[in-house]
């Protein structure tokens, strides 16, 4: 059974760093990449960037470029999203989802994380 | 960036009526690169359909999708009870997603 369980709930200051991570189980991690989306408070949904965990290429939506760092540890499939230092309009939910490979033609999240909790204030 | 509008913003219909969802790109997609979410509150989204018409993995058929270019179309046949949730497309172009705003589809 494919799984994606991230990490659970934070709360931290603003200026603080952080990083929440997403493992994946019940199939092979480095042959699918990885996906970040934001949804703030009662909005919608936001692509982040995404990232293969078989060779680490990674891309950003130009929004969140610089903003977060996205990474991946293949040897223990986990893959993870990072601030330097937050502000307390990064307070959202986070979640990871699958991408099958590019080469397959198709373009879908198939499978979510149940989603992290991000709250920033002081 | 492509843009993509949902309309309507809500859609306020009843158990066993068809719904019909629209998603309109501001430019062309390719369909094999156009995808459905439904999210309940609480949960995560689930993939629905994929490639504008592919139903994912374990997705009644009385989910369908459609269209092409610029205009898409998710229709639920008949209402179930469990169906009312937000809906969202999304695209892929220019090595970049967007994902529509939503249609929250409630019980009238």
């Amino acid at each position: 059974e494919v799984q994606l369980v991230q990490s659970g709930a934070e709360v931290k200051k603003p200026g603080e760093s952080l990083k929440i991570s997403c493992k994946g189980s019940g199939y092979s991690f480095t042959n699918y990449w990885i996906g970040w989306v934001r949804q703030m408070p009662g909005k919608g949904l936001e692509w982040m960037g995404i990232i293969y965990p078989g060779d680490s290429d990674t891309r950003y939506s130009p929004s969140f470029q610089g903003q977060v760092t996205i990474s991946a540890d293949k040897s223990i499939s986990t893959a993870y999203l990072q601030w330097s230092s937050l502000k307390a309009s990064d307070t959202a939910m986070y979640y990871c989802a699958r991408h099958p490979p590019y080469s397959s033609g198709w373009v879908r999240f198939d499978y979510w994380g149940q989603g992290t909790l991000v709250t920033v204030s002081s | 960036e492509i843009v993509l509008t949902q309309s309507p913003g809500t859609l306020s219909l009843s158990p066993g009526e068809r719904a019909t969802l629209s998603c309109r790109a501001s430019q062309s997609v390719s369909s094999s690169y156009l995808a459905w979410y439904q999210q309940k509150p609480g949960q995560a989204p689930r993939l629905l359909i994929y490639g504008a018409s592919s139903r994912a993995t374990g997705i009644p058929d009385r989910f369908s999708g459609s269209g092409s270019g610029t205009d898409f179309t998710l229709t639920i046949s008949r209402l179930e009870p469990e169906d009312f949730a937000v809906y969202y497309c999304q695209q892929y172009g220019s090595s970049m997603y967007t994902f529509g705003q939503g249609t929250k589809l409630e019980i009238k």
